[in-house]
């Protein structure tokens, strides 16, 4: 069955490093591929999607993903991270009519 | 700017109680979504509509049911809400050729006491 797996609960960085979200997921055929934000006190947010192609996407607010087949992975990278992107991160994967299969989620914190 | 609105943000009711929660787009979307959040296990379907009338269930119907009678409600319903419904209920809508593409709304927080 299709499964994502989000390996860490939480993540701190500190203003201005880089940062990378790690996600596996489990699938039989070429995954379409997702992450979402959630701000606090909002719905998810499409960061960034993976159907074809270039392995390596870029999203907005800065965000990039590369889709690595051998290691069935999509992880989640910026190079900066600003105060603002405190918040939970979803990978997900695209399943059989128009459904998500989404991670754990992984909550990212951002210290000044 | 596709909107997505949940009738409530925050909601309390008692074990036993038939609970409605309503989703409304106001894109034209033809698929509408609901998902359960808890901490740990992400984000859940409970049900999927591709069109009016038109439902099928997701990874955990077991205690709910949907209506969708017009394109852009969508509506989750506890038949007999229980504590283990206590829970974040977003729901979401998609276009039908971008079906992954999907816009939440903001989330009920369902306590069921």
């Amino acid at each position: 069955a299709q499964s994502v797996t989000q390996p860490d609960i939480h993540i701190t960085v500190s203003e201005g490093a880089s940062l990378e979200l790690r996600c596996n997921y489990s699938y039989g055929a070429t995954p379409y591929l997702f992450w979402y934000v959630q701000s606090p006190g909002q719905g998810l947010q499409l960061l960034l999607k993976y159907f074809s192609g270039d392995t390596l996407v870029q999203g907005i607010k800065g965000f990039e993903a590369e889709f690595k087949r051998s290691q069935s992975s999509f992880n989640l990278r910026k190079p900066s991270v600003h105060w603002s992107d405190a918040a939970e991160y979803f990978c997900a994967v695209g399943v059989r009519g128009n459904k998500l299969v989404f991670g754990a989620g992984t909550i990212l914190r951002v210290k000044s | 700017d596709v909107k997505v609105t949940q009738s409530s943000r925050y909601l309390v009711k008692r074990t036993g109680e038939k609970v409605f929660l309503e989703c409304v787009q106001d894109m034209d979307h033809e698929n509408m979504f609901w998902y359960r959040q808890d901490p740990g296990l992400g984000l859940r379907l409970i049900y999927f509509s591709y069109d009016v009338k038109m439902k099928e269930k997701g990874d955990i119907p077991e205690g709910y049911s949907v209506s969708r009678e017009k394109k852009e409600r969508f509506s989750l319903i506890l038949e007999s809400a229980s504590t283990n419904q206590t829970s974040m209920y977003l729901c979401a809508s998609s276009l039908s050729d971008r079906g992954y593409e999907q816009y939440f709304g903001p989330g009920t927080r369902l306590t069921v006491t």
